[in-house]
């Protein structure tokens, strides 16, 4: 069963708190993204990992990190959460990087608050 | 700067009837058009990929079109269904190789009433 699954699916914290946002896949796939979606945006890449401890920064990098330790497994942390990381982080999966057939597949999504 | 833009940003339906959904883009090289439909507090779902210069899909109910020279798509819906209530999303992609980013569009509202 191919699935991407996230946890938590929500979160509240407060400002200045730290954030782990936890991903995993089961398709053995070598690449996999967090995604930031806000109202009237479109999805923003935060980073981009191309298999395990190989990451690079996306578009929106600044006052995030990540980890990735297992292939399967792909953590974003928020060091001292800000108000203004409130949003929906969705972290995708695909078997490689690149091209029309190298589609994504994307977990439920965490809704974080940070008050 | 946006370089996808969606039209129109919502779409009310009635069951039954069909709609067209826009997608227009300024990136540039296109290498190719995925249409993603997210259900509300889901993730996105891949409906489609067009890849040629004049391209056309069909998924069921869903058809799609791409014309790479007017860098635009159109997304179909036939005979929509309240399951069709979702957000549809289009998202180019630069290139078909390791260096190719993904364009996400911001997506149009679609709601399917009885």
């Amino acid at each position: 069963d191919m699935k991407v699954t996230q946890m938590p699916r929500y979160l509240i914290k407060r400002m200045g708190e730290n954030v782990l946002l936890e991903c995993g896949q089961d398709m053995s796939h070598e690449t996999m993204y967090w995604y930031r979606q806000d109202p009237g945006l479109g999805l923003q890449l935060i980073y981009i990992s191309y298999d395990v401890d190989s990451n690079s920064e996306g578009d929106i990098p600044k006052g995030y990190r990540v980890s990735r330790k297992k292939r399967e497994h792909f953590s974003l942390i928020l060091d001292s959460a800000k108000t203004n990381q409130t949003s929906v982080y969705f972290c995708a999966s695909s078997p490689r990087l690149g091209g029309s057939q190298n589609t994504l597949y994307f977990g439920a999504g965490t809704r974080l608050s940070v008050l | 700067k946006t370089q996808v833009e969606q039209s129109p940003q919502s779409l009310v339906v009635r069951q039954g009837e069909n709609c067209v959904l826009q997608c227009n883009y300024s990136v540039t090289p296109d290498n190719h058009l995925r249409w993603f439909k997210q259900d509300t507090g889901k993730g996105l779902v891949s409906l489609t990929v067009l890849v040629d210069q004049k391209d056309k899909t069909s998924n069921g109910r869903y058809s799609a079109t791409l014309d790479k020279d007017a860098k635009h798509s159109t997304l179909h819906i036939t005979a929509t269904l309240l399951d069709d209530t979702a957000t549809y999303i289009c998202v180019v992609g630069d290139r078909g190789s390791a260096l190719g980013r993904l364009h996400f569009g911001a997506g149009t509202q679609l709601i399917v009433i009885p």
